[in-house]
């Protein structure tokens, strides 16, 4: 299996641009998570899917930030207007069920490493 | 409300010599802990789990962890470092929020460096 494939790898765009990041999960698995890292904050929620519907949302940060799954294999995460605070790395990661149930384990993509000037 | 803290945000060691990295947990009941290991530039990967079964866990590349109730610790261990183990490490408790679903709550990490 490929794994979580994430694109782009690295995205440099200017304050007030529109970021689109892309994510592919593992084949059958029915939850798909977006996570945020920085130094401040570390690691932090943004919003899960369970079966292409968004379940919790409340890690978004405001309403520049909205995520879709329009299919099983395929997600999205948009920023529309992106500031320099956005300045991160975002992964996208999946699982076969909600983590921290009787498995737990997250597979994660290499993320995306997003710089806004 | 449930919460880890690692105690330590770097930890240095010679290759060969013994790991220890610390993390106490919050938790208003018994939880689900993990550790997870993340290469430069690399995303997360599972080191191990516990969940509620034997309190000595083992996981990959020679880890293991110890969940200790008395002491809300959940600390991870090596016996012989290898370079390759230079990477950030993170603890991470399970939280069960409304609605039944559980969410990853992590420890904000131990960078692991390794010496000749």
């Amino acid at each position: 299996d490929a794994g979580v494939i994430q694109s782009p790898r690295h995205e440099v765009t200017e304050m007030g641009q529109e970021v689109t990041l892309r994510c592919k999960p593992i084949s059958g698995h029915d939850y798909l998570f977006w996570y945020r890292q920085t130094m401040m904050r570390g690691l932090e929620l943004l919003i899960y899917f369970n079966n292409n519907v968004p379940i919790d949302d409340s890690g978004m940060p405001e309403d520049r930030f909205s995520a879709k799954m329009p299919n099983a294999s395929f997600s999205t995460l948009k920023i529309q207007p992106s500031e320099p605070r956005d300045s991160a790395v975002y992964f996208c990661a999946s699982s076969t069920d909600s983590a921290g149930d009787y498995t737990g384990e997250l597979f994660f993509g290499e993320g995306s490493r997003l710089t806004v000037l | 409300a449930q919460s880890v803290t690692q105690l330590d945000s770097h930890v240095s060691v010679s290759e060969g010599t013994p790991v220890l990295l610390r993390c106490n947990y919050s938790s208003s009941y018994s939880p689900s802990l993990f550790w997870y290991v993340q290469h430069p530039n690399k995303g997360l990967q599972l080191l191990l789990k516990y969940t509620s079964a034997a309190t000595l866990v083992k996981g990959i590349n020679g880890f293991e962890a110890e969940f200790k109730k008395s002491e809300t610790s959940f600390h991870l261990t090596k016996p012989s470092a290898h370079m390759s183990d230079a990477a950030e490490y993170f603890c991470v408790v399970s939280l069960v929020s409304s609605g039944g679903y559980n969410k990853l709550i992590f420890g904000a990490g131990t960078r692991l460096a390794v010496h000749p």
